[in-house]
């Protein structure tokens, strides 16, 4: 099975700083799509931004972007800027893109981020 | 369109008793999931389904039972609910066909806590 490993359990950023989050995945397979999900104290599971494997382009949504390296199969998130409303836990996640798992999501254990003012 | 909703949002349990984890989704998703989520250890799937009457074993199935009569309903019963069972319980859902644009929606969550 994959695995999904985040090695930060907790990160701190002074507000309108950049951070970045690490996830790192193993995997067999070619062809895979990657995900970070923000978990606010709300609990409730935002998605911020999704990479297709097979795009060698790096994926970015406003003030989020991410560096993924396929080869070193690793998936790190970049917040610019940050907001206080940034603070959440972050979940990097993995989808198989074929096969019969290939609904399945596989999460890492998360990352707490915290903004200071 | 009310996206993927679960109730009760909190529930208290005593050992032994047994209770059902209600979710639904409006957006005619085939594809639905259960989640616990447990400090330190992320989301952790439980069962899912690809469709009205099949369901699947995920990482963590044992005291679970779950079953998919409709495509928009997805409950997920505890037989006998143990103090290990205490978590935060996440249901989801996506197209399930696989397409850059699946991603899972996950409705807000259920805290249950088993004494």
């Amino acid at each position: 099975a994959q695995t999904v490993t985040q090695s930060q359990p907790e990160m701190s950023v002074q507000e309108a700083e950049t951070v970045t989050l690490s996830c790192t995945y193993d995997t067999s397979e070619s062809d895979y799509y990657l995900f970070w999900y923000k978990q606010p104290p709300s609990r409730q599971m935002i998605l911020v931004i999704r990479q297709e494997a097979y795009k060698q382009q790096n994926a970015t949504e406003n003030r989020f972007s991410v560096n993924f390296q396929k080869a070193a199969k690793s998936f790190s998130l970049k917040i610019s800027d940050s907001q206080l409303g940034d603070a959440a836990m972050y979940f990097c996640a993995y989808r198989s893109s074929r096969g019969y798992n290939f609904n399945k999501f596989y999460f890492g254990s998360g990352t707490k981020l915290n903004v200071k003012p | 369109n009310a996206g993927v909703t679960q109730t009760p949002k909190f529930q208290v349990l005593k050992t032994g008793q047994s209770m059902t984890l209600q979710c639904a989704q409006d957006m005619n998703h085939e594809y639905m999931s259960w989640y616990r989520q447990d400090p330190g250890m992320g989301l952790r799937l439980i069962h899912y389904s690809v469709g009205a009457g099949i369901t699947d074993q995920g990482e963590v199935p044992n005291g679970y039972n779950v079953s998919r009569s409709t495509t928009e309903d997805f409950p997920l019963r505890l037989l006998s609910a143990a103090p290990s069972q205490t978590s935060v319980y996440f249901c989801a859902s996506s197209y399930g066909r696989g397409l850059d644009t699946d991603t899972q929606y996950f409705g807000p969550g259920t805290r249950l806590t088993v004494l």
